[in-house]
């Protein structure tokens, strides 16, 4: 069964740092690519960032490029998030989900295909 | 980016009815968009990718239709637990450029 679990979740100040994890287990994790998507408190859904199988490959929403950083250590089974220069709009549930992932034609589609339970990252005065 | 806008915002139907969802993209996307389920307090679920193909161990009374700029979930027979938010997400230019629709609450009537 695949399993995703985050932690790393709390309430900090603007500008401060935190740093989330995700540990999963049930697959060949390093076979996938793997992302983290949050949602704020009432509102959608939004992509942060994607890492490749092989950490060869990392991508950024513009809206956190410059302040967080991905990572994966594959021998742990284990995804990061490195969160500095937190803002109020950060606020959110941050979600750690497996992408599903279809290359042709020089062009790449995918998909989440599992989450975890996800873990709340508060950024308060 | 391409948008993706999601019609109804909400919907209330009752046990048995069939629903379908509407997602539209600001430009063509081929049949990459999927659809996912969130109940509340819990992490989405995929139902439905590549337009119409279900994901494993969903329920076949959910089906998706559609390609290029318009797209439909559809639910033949509404059960006690499908009430909750769906989304649509594009899956052109995967990762950057993956964009999610706002969302449809399905509520019991």
């Amino acid at each position: 069964e695949v399993q995703l679990v985050e932690s790393g979740g709390g309430l900090v100040k603007p500008g401060g740092s935190l740093r989330l994890s995700c540990a999963a287990s049930g697959f060949t994790f390093s076979s996938y690519s793997m992302n983290w998507v949050r949602q704020a408190p009432g509102k959608g859904l939004e992509w942060v960032s994607s890492i490749s199988s092989s950490s060869s490959y990392i991508y950024y929403a513009d809206s956190v490029k410059g302040r967080f950083t991905i990572s994966r250590d594959n021998a742990k089974n284990s995804l990061y998030l490195q969160m500095n220069s937190l803002r109020a709009e950060d606020t959110a549930v941050y979600y750690c989900a497996r992408g599903k992932v279809d290359c042709s034609g020089g062009s790449c589609y995918g998909y989440f295909d599992y989450w975890g339970q996800g873990t709340l990252v508060t950024v308060s005065s | 980016d391409i948008q993706m806008t999601q019609s109804p915002s909400s919907v209330s139907a009752s046990v048995g009815d069939r629903v379908t969802i509407t997602c539209r993209a600001s430009q063509g996307i081929s049949s990459w968009l999927a659809w996912y389920q969130q109940k509340p307090g819990k992490a989405p679920k995929l139902l439905i990718y590549a337009a119409s193909s279900l994901q494993s161990g969903v329920p076949s009374r959910f089906s998706g239709s559609g390609s290029g700029t318009d797209f439909t979930l559809t639910i033949s027979s509404l059960q006690p637990e499908d009430f909750a938010t769906y989304y649509c997400q594009q899956a052109n230019s995967f990762p950057l450029g993956v964009t999610f629709g706002q969302g449809t609450r399905l509520e019991i009537k």
